[in-house]
């Protein structure tokens, strides 16, 4: 099956400093990739989509220039926690739609990177 | 908006079947889906059931839709200490909605 990785699957950063995550489609190609975070014992809360090529459409109440989103291929979207705080500690997930269009449109969910802010 | 309400915690007796409910918000939803996520992993689909269908059953599992009344259902016939997890139901228009999960335990 499809595969998405994230980079890294950890991370622990002091306050105010500014932490990169990677979401990369191994073998497919994907127009959109989504960011989602998930705190814990919750639900997973969509943060913003990610289209190849064009600006994030982010949800609302989600900051866009603290979560700077990037999509600069068809296989790898970044998202950049700018000035970290310790309430930005979180679960954050990435999925990927595939291009070739499954009939029910399976979004492929990476396995998450944990950012922890000290 | 939309909305997505599931139980947050079910127990079950190891080989019995579990059975998770899920009620949703938007009628004009096309796909339903039911996720597992095990701890410090990500989403893994389980299973998905399209709008128009009523039933939808893969090995263990089976899917149950009530259209009219917006709740979906998932059976998991003889629940194994492998079924511990947490299981999100999902509805998908645009984009998926996920509820806030329900934590599958299993009793010896």
């Amino acid at each position: 099956g499809a595969v998405v990785s994230q980079h890294p699957s950890w991370v622990i950063c002091k306050s105010g400093t500014s932490v990169k995550i990677e979401c990369r489609s191994l073998d497919f190609q994907a127009t959109t990739m989504f960011w989602y975070r998930q705190f814990p014992k919750q639900s997973l809360m969509l943060m913003a989509t990610s289209n190849e090529g064009s600006k994030a459409t982010y949800e609302q109440g989600v900051e866009k220039d603290k979560f700077l989103i990037n999509h600069a291929s068809l296989t790898l979207s970044t998202l950049t926690v700018t000035s970290a705080h310790p309430e930005d500690s979180s679960f954050y997930i990435c999925s990927a739609r595939d291009l070739a269009g499954k009939a029910y449109n399976e979004q492929f969910f990476g396995p998450g990177t944990r950012l922890t802010v000290l | 908006g939309e909305d997505v309400e599931q139980s947050l915690f079910l127990s079950v007796r190891e080989g019995d079947s579990s059975v998770i409910n899920c009620t949703y918000t938007d009628s004009s939803s096309t796909y339903l889906y039911w996720y597992k996520q095990e701890p410090g992993a990500g989403l893994q689909l389980l299973t998905y059931i399209f709008s128009n269908m009523d039933m939808k059953q893969d090995q263990r599992l089976t899917v149950l839709l009530n259209k009219k009344d917006k709740h979906l259902s998932l059976r998991i016939a003889d629940t194994q200490t492998g079924d511990s997890a947490i299981y999100f139901c999902a509805e998908r228009d645009d984009k998926i909605i996920f509820g806030k999960g329900t934590r599958l335990h299993i009793l010896p």
